[in-house]
């Protein structure tokens, strides 16, 4: 069965604390790998999409990786304003329907 | 960017009332629409797939009867909450793939909108 795993549940990090959000998947075939910001009472904005192994994309503090089994989401020396849910998705076996994980909360001490 | 727009933001109506929930696709065009819901402190949970000009499918569990959804245009899908009650109030949140969008495969990053804050009272 296809499926999405997301460790920890929660983080809290002191602002300039970097560290690593965990992304797990089981899909037989990875058609692409979804990271997305989620703020409270908002939807889910787009980050990154990765699609094979090895491959890294950056955004300001943020950088995603992907290898054949998971992917990290690296946050380096984090702000305040970085606060927030942060979902990964894979789309299903022979589907376009995404597959989430449950997130990571992420909290941001100044 | 992709943009995807929801209205409305925020209904608060009484029980047994419908409510219509649009979802737009803004700067691209969409021959599939997502609906979801998230309860809170939880992840999305989708509803339905919406496709332009044919019938919506739904996932397991959700009443079809419920929920209606059209997909009346390339740019536009509808949900509807018939005769609402309390335990539908929700975060109903609508998701469009991507068409083409520099940076992207054909059709293979969804974008989200806003959502829609139901509470019926």
């Amino acid at each position: 069965e296809d499926q999405v795993t997301q460790s920890p549940e929660a983080l809290r990090l002191q602002e300039g604390e970097s560290s690593s959000l965990n992304c797990s998947y089981t899909v037989s075939g990875l058609r692409g790998l979804f990271w997305y910001r989620q703020d409270p009472g908002k939807g889910p904005e787009f980050l990154f999409t990765l699609y094979s192994a090895g491959e890294e994309k950056e955004k300001e503090r943020l950088k995603a990786t992907l290898t054949k089994k998971e992917s990290f989401l690296h946050i380096t020396a984090p702000k305040p304003e970085d606060s927030a849910t942060y979902l990964c998705a894979v789309p299903g076996d022979n589907t376009d329907k995404l597959i989430f994980g449950t997130g990571t909360r992420l909290q941001v001490f100044p | 960017g992709a943009v995807v727009s929801q209205h409305p933001s925020r209904v608060i109506c009484k029980s047994g009332t419908s409510v219509k929930i649009e979802c737009r696709s803004l700067d691209f065009q969409a021959t599939t629409m997502f609906w979801y819901r998230q309860f809170p402190k939880q992840s999305l949970m989708l509803m339905a797939t919406s496709n332009e000009g044919s019938k919506a499918t739904y996932e397991q569990g959700v009443e079809k009867d419920k929920f209606l959804i059209n997909h009346a245009s390339l740019t536009l899908s509808t949900l509807t909450v018939t005769s609402a009650h309390p335990e539908d109030s929700s975060f109903y949140i609508c998701s469009a793939p991507s068409s083409g969008l520099a940076g992207d495969r054909l059709g293979d990053t969804q974008y989200f909108g806003p959502g829609t804050r139901l509470t019926v009272l």
